[in-house]
């Protein structure tokens, strides 16, 4: 598995983007980027998962630029409910997944 | 996510107990996993099992056994509970899928141990 790196927290107030940058200098060629939100007291749950360039969904933006060798994770106009702790995950069809300390985002009303 | 569900939520024991947490799944998925949390820490993986007939240990299995009763039931067990067992414990199960592996969580069991 590729080693990860992800700042620990981040604070932000409610309405605002959220941006949440993840190293992986090692990434490998057959690697994804995988990105899992979890709240107190839960268990984690996948969010976002991609190869290269821009993945949106529901939820999140992930962007990759061309070398992969780090990826951000964007969370549009936050509020009070997206407080949470949220982790970087990179690998290929991986079932040893590695979960570190995550990043806690705390937003503010 | 109700497709994974844990019992109990919550679990207090005194040490030298034999306690069984439980996790029962209906996404029909055939991998499984055991994990648990301290505070402020990542996961980590005690016992994983690929279908009824497999299971392999995780970083951290000392103290704990496991059983795959069926493709939808996976039990972690707790031969003689120690307080440094306390912790959240979580289920989860997964889609190999197209590319990376996607897991899915139970809610948690909270095991405090005396």
């Amino acid at each position: 598995l590729a080693k990860t790196t992800q700042p620990i927290s981040m604070d932000s107030y409610e309405g605002q983007e959220v941006n949440i940058t993840c190293s992986h200098n090692n990434i490998a060629t057959n690697d994804y980027i995988t990105w899992y939100q979890q709240f107190p007291s839960q268990g984690p749950r996948f969010i976002i998962q991609g190869y290269k360039t821009k993945v949106t969904n529901e939820v999140a933006s992930l962007f990759i630029p061309a070398d992969r060798k780090s990826s951000t994770l964007s969370l549009p106009r936050v509020s009070l409910s997206d407080t949470a702790v949220y982790y970087c995950l990179v690998g290929a069809n991986d079932y040893k997944l590695s979960f570190g300390a995550g990043t806690t985002v705390t937003v503010r009303a | 996510d109700a497709d994974v569900t844990q019992t109990p939520r919550n679990r207090i024991t005194k040490t030298g107990k034999r306690i069984m947490l439980e996790c029962s799944q209906t996404k029909g998925h055939d991998r499984m996993y055991w994990y648990r949390q301290d505070p402020g820490l990542g996961l980590r993986l005690i016992y994983y099992s690929f279908d009824v007939k497999d299971i392999n240990k995780g970083e951290i299995s000392d103290g704990y056994s496991v059983s795959r009763q069926a493709q939808a039931k996976f039990s972690l067990s707790l031969e003689s509970a120690i307080p440094n067992q306390t912790a959240l414990y979580f289920c989860a199960t997964s889609d190999l899928g197209q590319h990376q592996e996607t897991q899915y969580f139970g809610p948690g069991t909270r095991l405090l141990v005396l």
